[in-house]
């Protein structure tokens, strides 16, 4: 059973542009929620993350988007690069203890 | 920042033989570490929780006595795969939880290939 479920599973964007990738989830005792960038034969480098009170958290390009009564999360990643062109996975976690990952989104950034 | 170090990056080995995938937490103590399985294009399986200290607790499916996982310190954390064989060949990746403000920071993987 996902625990976290991500779409969409492919993204194409063209420089410059936001690129959106969604994460929903049902067990409402979740309460950190961070996004991973990997790169191909790298590990998962943590790119961002929130908790569930807050909606909305940006460092830089990045901004995660937080609806806790949909039960949902978002990443956006504003101004768009080739260099952000990676997989990223979103997760969630009780307490720090076992992380559940979505599936993974692998972004296309075209120039 | 915290960083988890997993060597090797990458390791061939032939059928049959074993393989040792070490993690270690170099800026902070790790009584709790996770290995997950990675296949091409796919999310991470987690594999086993290691405790410090204490049995690795496997998750379903997951053989344990293929897998060997040792936590003797706060600092380290092996896998061994015992016996490898070519289906064994993945991405192993370890992570480990550096306080809060860090999160859930992951080794860089091993690459795994046996032939």
């Amino acid at each position: 059973q996902q625990q976290v479920k991500q779409s969409p599973q492919s993204l194409i964007v063209q420089k410059g542009g936001i690129s959106i990738i969604n994460c929903a989830y049902e067990n409402t005792a979740f309460d950190y929620f961070p996004w991973y960038q990997q790169f191909p034969g790298k590990g998962p480098a943590l790119l961002i993350a929130i908790r569930p009170d807050v909606s909305e958290k940006k460092e830089g390009r990045f901004t995660i988007s937080f609806n806790k009564s949909a039960k949902q999360f978002s990443l956006h990643i504003m101004d768009s690069q080739p260099g952000d062109s990676a997989t990223y996975f979103c997760a969630a976690s009780i307490a720090g203890n076992q992380f559940y990952f979505g599936t993974g989104t692998s972004l296309t950034v075209i120039p | 920042g915290a960083v988890v170090s997993q060597h090797p990056s990458w390791v061939i080995c032939k059928s049959g033989t074993s393989v040792k995938i070490e993690c270690r937490s170099l800026d902070f103590q790790a009584t709790t570490m996770f290995w997950y399985r990675q296949f091409p294009k796919q999310s991470l399986m987690l594999m086993a929780t290691s405790n410090e200290g204490s049995k690795a607790t496997y998750e379903q499916g997951v053989e344990k006595d293929k897998f060997l996982i040792n936590h003797a310190s706060l600092t380290l954390s092996t896998l061994t795969v015992t016996s490898a064989h070519p289906e064994d060949s993945s991405f192993y990746i370890c992570s480990a939880l550096a306080g809060t403000d860090y999160g859930y920071t992951f080794g860089s993987g091993t690459r795994l290939t046996v032939v």
